[in-house]
């Protein structure tokens, strides 16, 4: 079972915010938290990741809540061209074990 | 430029005919996996390298075989296909298993067994 729980389905408008969030209650003290994207017909591609202290890069940004049990991808200023399927997923930093990804949010943007 | 190659993009053949994908980084990544995606269950991971000659179950592994001989090339091995392995599959490789690196992942293969 997935150790993510996000939303079906979100909408937003173009040139507006995204806030896709994402919970994860039974995240450990070592899980990393991942973020990819998968655009129609290719494959996932990485968006951000982080640990505790929220996030920026030239992607987005993430929040990650204070006990860590949820946080949220932010997209500052949503294109078309964002109109993807969002991965939420969790690494453990310290030890390997297999990657589980759910079935995302399909984010649709309304021009 | 840095990439993850897959090999067929394309492949239609039939039950019992055996099979291998190809996957590539050039990188020199030490960590591999592939997982397959199915509509209405998003990617399940079939199995995992984390370097040479050390690899490790996902989540459906039944019915594939992996092998990690050399660090770039991480096959996908099905020996006898079944319709049930109809599925889209995607090959991803990051620097290390650590969970603070990023996956890259390639463009796909779609696989039909009749």
């Amino acid at each position: 079972d997935a150790k993510t729980t996000q939303p079906n389905s979100m909408e937003s408008n173009e040139e507006e915010p995204v806030h896709l969030p994402c919970n994860h209650s039974t995240i450990s003290g070592t899980d990393y938290i991942h973020w990819y994207r998968q655009l129609p017909s290719q494959g996932p591609e990485y968006v951000i990741h982080g640990l505790t202290s929220n996030v920026n890069n030239r992607m987005a940004s993430l929040a990650i809540a204070e006990d860590r049990k949820s946080s949220t991808l932010i997209l500052h200023r949503a294109t078309l061209r964002d109109a993807a399927v969002y991965y939420c997923i969790l690494r453990d930093g310290y030890r390997d074990d297999k990657i589980i990804f759910g079935k995302g949010t399909r984010l649709h943007i309304l021009p | 430029e840095a990439q993850v190659t897959q090999n067929p993009r394309y492949l239609i053949t039939v039950t019992g005919k055996k099979l291998t994908v190809t996957c590539s980084q050039n990188m020199n990544h030490e960590y591999m996996s592939w997982y397959r995606q199915d509509p209405g269950l998003g990617l399940r991971q079939i199995y995992y390298s984390m370097n040479v000659e050390v690899t490790d179950k996902g989540d459906v592994p039944e019915g594939y075989k992996v092998s990690r001989k050399e660090k770039r090339n991480f096959p996908l091995i099905l020996e006898s296909p079944s319709p049930n392995q109809t599925s889209l599959y995607f090959c991803a490789s990051s620097l290390n298993w650590a969970g603070n690196q990023p996956q890259h992942f390639g463009d796909g293969t779609r696989l039909s067994i009749l």
